[in-house]
Order: structure tokens, then C-alpha cells, then sequence
């Protein structure tokens, strides 16, 4: 069965910190993604990999970057957090295939910045 | 533009009873469905997909869905909700590179 990882359940961070979330599959999958969930919104997408060392970006990059230098991992950066980044943020992915892979998703991270 | 719309924010049944949850696309294509379940503290959870043929489609935890193309609906049904099945729903479609577009959820209560 297909886990996805996220390293922390729970984070509270200043503003002007820089953070990091991790995630790690183990299922050699080539697609990662990183959403953003927040009520009334559903999730809204960050960034995406789809490959080693490549990204694109979502529908709401601003504030955030990645980095996924190991197939297995994958990893959300704030630069400087500010509070409208006070969020639950899931980390998900899937094989290469064609569009009709379901992605496999995280236990989320909330994450609170103060 | 690409988007999905769940109508209702929050439903309330009461166990036993039946269930529909509705879910409206915009696509210039006919795309790939999906339905995800997430309980509290949890992950979200495949329920069931519709990528083509059949447009009804069944699922897990007794849930189905119907694919109506001249609608552009997703509706999700279950015939008698249990207690257990209180969580949040996603309808979603794929928008290419596997990405998934979500609507907002609906937030499910189940009354005993």
C-alpha cells in the first residue's frame, strides 16, 4: 500500500521564519504535489513535480518554493512565513501514468504562524 | 476555466437515511472524476473515479456516482448513510500532469 509521509502533524512558526515541509513516498512514484486546504476552499495547488529536480508551479506559488532532489522526497519552503500561510498544507502523489492515476495523499501538516 | 463546484457547504441526514452530494464541472473536455472522503485529522481517501464507459460507477463504503455529461454533474450517492460516514468530500477532476482540481467540500453530518 502506497504511504506518504509528512514529517510534522502540527507546526507553529513566527512570521519572518523560514520553514520547511517535508514529504517522503515510498512507492517510486514520479508525480508529487504539494496542496494547500483551507475551509470554503477546498485544497488549492502549490507546486508540482514530476520528475527529479523539476517543478511547476501551481495555482497559488506566491510565498512558497520546493525542492525534490530525491525522487522519494519532496519539500515545501517558506521563505519568510507570514500569517495568511496559516494553513493545512497535504502532500500527495502519484505514478506517471496518464491522467487517470489517483493521487495518494498525506496525513497533512497544519501549520500556524504567529 | 476549470473548476469544480460543490454546492452545499455542510449537509446534515440522519443514519439510516439516503444520501446525494452534488458536484458541477467546468472542462472544455470530458475529464477524469474523482470523489475523495476525508475523515478528521485524516488524509484524503480515494472513494471512486469515472474516467469512461459505465457513467455509473460504484465505489468503496457502499458509495456510487453518476457521470452526466449533458449536466456536467458528478453526483455522489450512498442509500443509507452510517454514523461513520460523517467527514468532508471532495469532488475533483484531473487538469493534466495527474494535477487534480478540487472543489471546496462539503462538510457531512450524520444524526443518530
Amino acid at each position: 500500500d502506497v504511504k506518504v509521509t509528512q514529517s510534522s502533524r502540527y507546526l507553529v512558526k513566527r512570521t519572518g521564519e523560514k520553514v520547511f515541509l517535508e514529504c517522503v513516498q515510498d512507492m517510486d512514484h514520479e508525480n508529487m504535489f504539494w496542496y494547500r486546504q483551507d475551509p470554503g476552499l477546498g485544497l488549492r495547488l502549490i507546486y508540482f513535480s514530476y520528475d527529479v529536480k523539476m517543478k511547476e508551479k501551481g495555482d497559488i506559488p506566491e510565498g512558497y518554493s520546493v525542492s525534490r532532489e530525491k525522487k522519494e522526497r519532496f519539500s515545501l519552503i517558506l521563505e519568510s512565513a507570514s500569517t495568511n500561510q496559516t494553513s493545512m498544507y497535504l502532500c500527495a502523489s502519484s505514478p506517471r501514468e496518464t491522467d487517470n492515476s489517483p493521487l495518494h495523499f498525506g496525513n497533512g501538516t497544519r501549520l500556524t504562524v504567529t | 476555466a476549470q473548476s469544480v463546484t460543490q454546492p452545499d457547504i455542510h449537509i446534515t441526514v440522519s443514519e439510516g437515511a439516503s444520501l446525494e452530494l452534488r458536484c458541477n464541472y467546468s472542462y472544455g473536455a470530458t475529464p477524469y472524476l474523482f470523489w475523495y472522503v476525508q475523515s478528521p485529522g485524516q488524509g484524503l481517501q480515494l472513494l471512486l473515479k469515472y474516467f469512461s464507459g459505465d457513467t455509473l460507477v460504484q465505489g468503496i463504503k457502499g458509495f456510487e456516482a453518476e457521470f452526466k455529461r449533458s449536466q456536467s454533474s458528478f453526483n455522489l450517492r450512498k442509500p443509507s448513510v452510517h454514523w461513520s460516514d460523517a467527514a468532508e468530500y471532495f469532488c475533483a477532476f484531473s487538469g493534466g500532469y495527474n494535477k487534480l482540481i478540487f472543489g471546496a467540500g462539503t462538510r457531512l453530518a450524520v444524526h443518530p
